[in-house]
């Protein structure tokens, strides 16, 4: 597949237990960014990786949420103790990660992970 | 302040009508700006990217004003199809290009 795939595509999750979300960005994409978008809501950026500089956690909620990703491949984003605030759209996107260059910097999506905590 | 603000609308348009939407952002430093499209419980696709000296793409028109920090999209002949919601995108260019989103402006075009 040529896109950005993701999943779970649908979790439902009890309140408390943790979940783990997948992405698999397009091959040769450096950048990975994670979203979060609430039902009605725009998104919401959570993490964002960039090769193998130090991940951009600032828009993490919590210290329940934590992203891992393997070289510039797969990435998981971990929600620990789910509340139900959590319920969202997870969003993954990916791009070459080249600022500045037109047409580089494009973030493709994934078509998201559903999650319903009860 | 948020760093992109939009209207959310909804923008109920007539086929064939023109509409324009509005994005301001925040921060003078801003280098690259966007605007994706998102279709109904769908992930956000690149509709255009919006160039310093405006750029058109069929029916689409952006434009970027740096002084006053908005840019612009407008749709000429509006479709059906062109029915969904419109996100305003900035890129804040300090050691990444992490992209700021607008919560969106909603459009409806009915027949």
């Amino acid at each position: 597949g040529a896109g950005v795939s993701q999943s779970p595509s649908n979790k439902v999750t009890e309140k408390g237990k943790d979940v783990e979300l997948r992405c698999d960005p397009i091959s040769g994409h450096t950048a990975l960014y994670w979203y979060r978008q609430r039902l009605g809501q725009g998104l919401e950026f959570l993490i964002y990786f960039q090769g193998n500089s130090a991940p951009d956690k600032s828009g993490l909620p919590s210290d329940r949420f934590s992203a891992e990703r393997t070289g510039e491949s797969v990435s998981t984003l971990t929600i620990q103790r789910t509340q139900q605030e959590d319920s969202a759209v997870y969003l993954c996107a990916s791009s070459f990660g080249n600022p500045g260059l037109a047409g580089r910097e494009t973030q493709y999506f994934g078509p998201g992970t559903r999650l319903l905590v009860l | 302040r948020k760093e992109v603000e939009q209207d959310p609308g909804p923008f109920n348009v007539p086929e064939g009508a023109t509409v324009a939407f509005n994005c301001t952002y925040s921060n003078s430093a801003s280098q690259s700006f966007f605007w994706y499209r998102q279709d109904c419980r769908k992930e956000p696709k690149l509709l255009m990217s919006v160039y310093s000296s405006g750029n058109e793409d069929g029916r689409f028109t952006a434009q970027l004003n740096r002084a006053s920090q908005y840019i612009s999209l407008l749709i000429r002949d509006s479709k059906l199809s062109d029915s969904a919601t419109y996100l305003c995108v900035v890129s804040v260019l300090y050691n990444t290009d992490k992209l700021i989103f607008g919560t969106g402006t909603r459009l409806q075009v009915f027949p």
